[in-house]
């Protein structure tokens, strides 16, 4: 069993539609949880930085970390055609960050 | 300011050859990570490196893997001998320093072993 596990997708979705995007995760020592954007042929940029469970927005976007259930998500509210990445969260307790494998999101016109 | 710089951007090398790949950091940032990520697959850690302390290996698939920093500065990943099963995106990561620090990607370097 992996570490971290990821829906690799794809999931397609209407432009403006809400996205939930989720990660579950086995160890019980990650504390520090991070969602990254990834376009085709570039390196991963950082979405969103999570320490504690509950609720962390920017703009458009909510990162939910619920420890108890070692499940975290990211929420993408009136997603756009420019959303259209791969989503990798990724976790970390201390000796390294591991990522999950991601999911492709296609936001449709 | 400059963001996490990676050179080649491509590199086509026949099997068995060597290749070395280069990482710029962030300036000031004390933590340099080097990833790979193969076609479908999550990143993969290969090898950290934090300061003046010995660098971390626990993630190198084997000993024709080995990668060296000068300082905080540039970081070299280098590849002998390589084989198909190397062909992969290489992707360095530096931090502020500090496992937990959030980490900021370059772009990569496609490696197509042929």
């Amino acid at each position: 069993q992996k570490e971290v596990e990821q829906d690799p997708g794809p999931l397609s979705v209407p432009e403006g539609a809400i996205v939930s995007l989720n990660c579950t995760y086995s160890n019980s020592a990650f504390q520090y949880f991070m969602w990254y954007r990834q376009y085709s042929r570039k390196g991963p940029e950082l979405l969103m930085y999570t320490y504690s469970s509950g609720n962390k927005e920017d703009g458009r976007f909510t990162a939910q970390v619920d420890k108890s259930s070692k499940y975290i998500s990211l929420f993408i509210r009136d997603s756009q055609p420019s959303d259209s990445a791969t989503y990798l969260c990724a976790m970390s307790g201390g000796n390294k960050l591991t990522f999950g494998t991601g999911t492709q999101l296609k936001v449709e016109l | 300011g400059a963001g996490v710089s990676q050179s080649p951007s491509n590199k086509v090398t026949e099997k068995g050859k060597d290749v070395e790949l280069r990482c710029d950091p962030i300036s000031g940032h004390t933590a340099l990570y080097w990833y790979r990520q193969r076609l479908g697959q999550g990143l993969e850690f290969l090898i950290y490196f934090q300061g003046n302390s010995a660098p971390d290996k626990s993630g190198l698939p084997s000993d024709r893997f080995s990668a060296e920093r000068t300082g905080e500065s540039v970081s070299t990943l280098t590849i002998q001998r390589t084989q198909q099963e190397d062909s992969a995106v290489y992707l360095c990561a530096s931090s502020l320093g500090g496992r937990h620090e959030p980490q900021h990607f370059g772009d990569g370097t496609r490696l197509s072993i042929l």
